[in-house]
């Protein structure tokens, strides 16, 4: 059975750090599937945030996030992460990791539970 | 950088009701449009992609329909499960994933 597991609910204060993460299981994390982050604000709709490519770790930002985030991928252990330098307020929102299916369509078709990351001072 | 608008951006309907939800791309992108439902507190959940193509799993009551700019989502037979955002989003191998801003589908 595929999962993308997420890592848990993060508080944090402006400025600081964060590395959340999405766990794949139930199939070959490198062979020639893309991993997506999204972004959904309160009560908001979703934005992409960028892909990576976990075998090469080859990543494509959405011009509106680039330089705003990291995204990087441990294929050894088969989880892919998001990373922020120094939160804002701002960045308050649940995050997905999403797989996109392996062929020539690109499309989503399965997805991690979200993790709410809540930055505040 | 291809743009995707959703009408309308909430709607009300009854049980048993036939719904459609439009989505409209600012530039053509033959089918490469997909669907997700996604319910209060959990992830979206891809209903259609290639605009017409159903997901396993998904039931029959949903359709989509369209080509180049302008495609629509439909539901027959509206089911309690249905009350949901609804979300168009285009994706093509240049790796543009841009999403609708949802539909709101409410019950009456």
């Amino acid at each position: 059975e595929v999962q993308l597991v997420q890592s848990g609910t993060e508080v944090k204060k402006p400025g600081e750090s964060l590395n959340i993460s999405c766990k794949a299981s139930g199939y070959s994390f490198t062979d020639n599937y893309w991993l997506m982050w999204v972004r959904q604000m309160p009560g908001k709709g979703l934005e992409w945030m960028g892909i990576i490519y976990p075998d090469d770790s080859d990543t494509r930002y959405n011009p509106s996030f680039q330089g705003q985030v990291t995204m990087s991928a441990d294929k050894s252990i088969n989880t892919a992460y998001l990373h922020w330098s120094s939160l804002q307020a701002s960045d308050t929102a649940v995050y997905f990791c999403a797989r996109r299916r392996s062929g020539w369509y690109p499309s989503f078709d399965f997805w991690g539970q979200g993790t709410l990351v809540y930055v505040s001072s | 950088d291809i743009q995707m608008t959703q009408s309308p951006s909430s709607l009300s309907a009854s049980i048993g009701d036939r719904v459609t939800i439009t989505c409209r791309a600012s530039q053509t992108i033959r089918d490469y449009l997909n669907w997700y439902q996604q319910q209060p507190g959990k992830a979206p959940k891809l209903l259609i992609s290639a605009a017409s193509t159903l997901e396993s799993g998904v039931p029959s009551r949903f359709s989509g329909s369209g080509y180049g700019t302008d495609f629509t989502l439909s539901i027959n037979n509206l089911q309690p499960a249905d009350f949901a955002v609804y979300y168009c989003q285009h994706s093509d191998s240049t790796h543009n994933y841009n999403f609708g801003q949802g539909t709101k589908l409410e019950i009456k």
